[in-house]
């Protein structure tokens, strides 16, 4: 079974120039994520998808950061413009309706921006 | 204040070693926790559940103080292999899909 894809798995852009991180759940899992981790800290949650819906964007700094789950399977994380802070690992995760505490995570998307 | 707290170590332990983890949660009503393991540049995968009554997974012991809002995480005999980051994560009560990482601990097994 394909785990969680994400792409690309590397991107460098200098500051003020936008970004898009695209993910692919595994089948079946109704709840997508897309966490941030910084160097030596753990993933902090961005946004979390049930099915279509965003239930959780609390912590989404939408000046700048979107997100969307059309169809309620991919997803696309996007930043506009980007900031040097924004330098950081984009992991996405899926999870399957009833078992709340196994995350299934993609191998992440690195970005640094110069 | 983070809702999940825990020492980052470096823990630097020879092989054979016993190392026991600490993490505290801030929320009391939280329902569920877990342990996730990181290894460098890699993605967290889960490694145990804890359950309130202390659980085993061969060498590894997970064990869930309510009371005093702490999880602990042993790891007995430790193996070249477990070097890694061991994530402490809470399932935040009323929102089940919500899981709080803390920012972990580094462990480092020497031969």
């Amino acid at each position: 079974e394909a785990g969680v894809v994400q792409s690309p798995r590397y991107k460098i852009i200098e500051k003020k120039q936008p970004v898009a991180f695209w993910c692919n759940p595994i089948s079946g899992h109704n709840t997508l994520y897309w966490y941030l981790q910084n160097l030596g800290q753990g993933p902090e949650l961005l946004i979390r998808y049930e099915n279509e819906e965003a239930v959780d964007d609390s912590q989404l700094p939408k000046d700048r950061f979107s997100a969307e789950r059309l169809k309620g399977v991919d997803s696309t994380l996007k930043i506009q413009p980007a900031e040097l802070g924004d330098s950081a690992v984009y992991l996405c995760a899926s999870r399957q309706e009833g078992n709340t505490g196994e995350l299934f995570f993609g191998e992440g998307s690195r970005l640094t921006v110069l | 204040r983070k809702e999940v707290e825990q020492d980052p170590g470096p823990f630097n332990v020879p092989e054979g070693a016993t190392v026991a983890f600490n993490c505290t949660y801030s929320n009391s009503a939280s329902q569920s926790f877990f342990w996730y393991r990181q290894d460098c540049r890699k993605e967290p995968k889960l490694l145990m559940s804890v359950y309130s009554s202390g659980n085993e997974d061969g060498r590894f012991t997970a064990q869930l103080n309510r009371a005093s809002q702490y999880i602990s995480l042993l790891i007995r005999d430790s193996k070249l292999s477990d070097s890694a980051t061991y994530l402490c994560v809470v399932n935040r009560a009323g929102n089940t899909g919500k899981l709080i990482f803390g920012q972990g601990t580094t462990l480092q097994v020497k031969p």
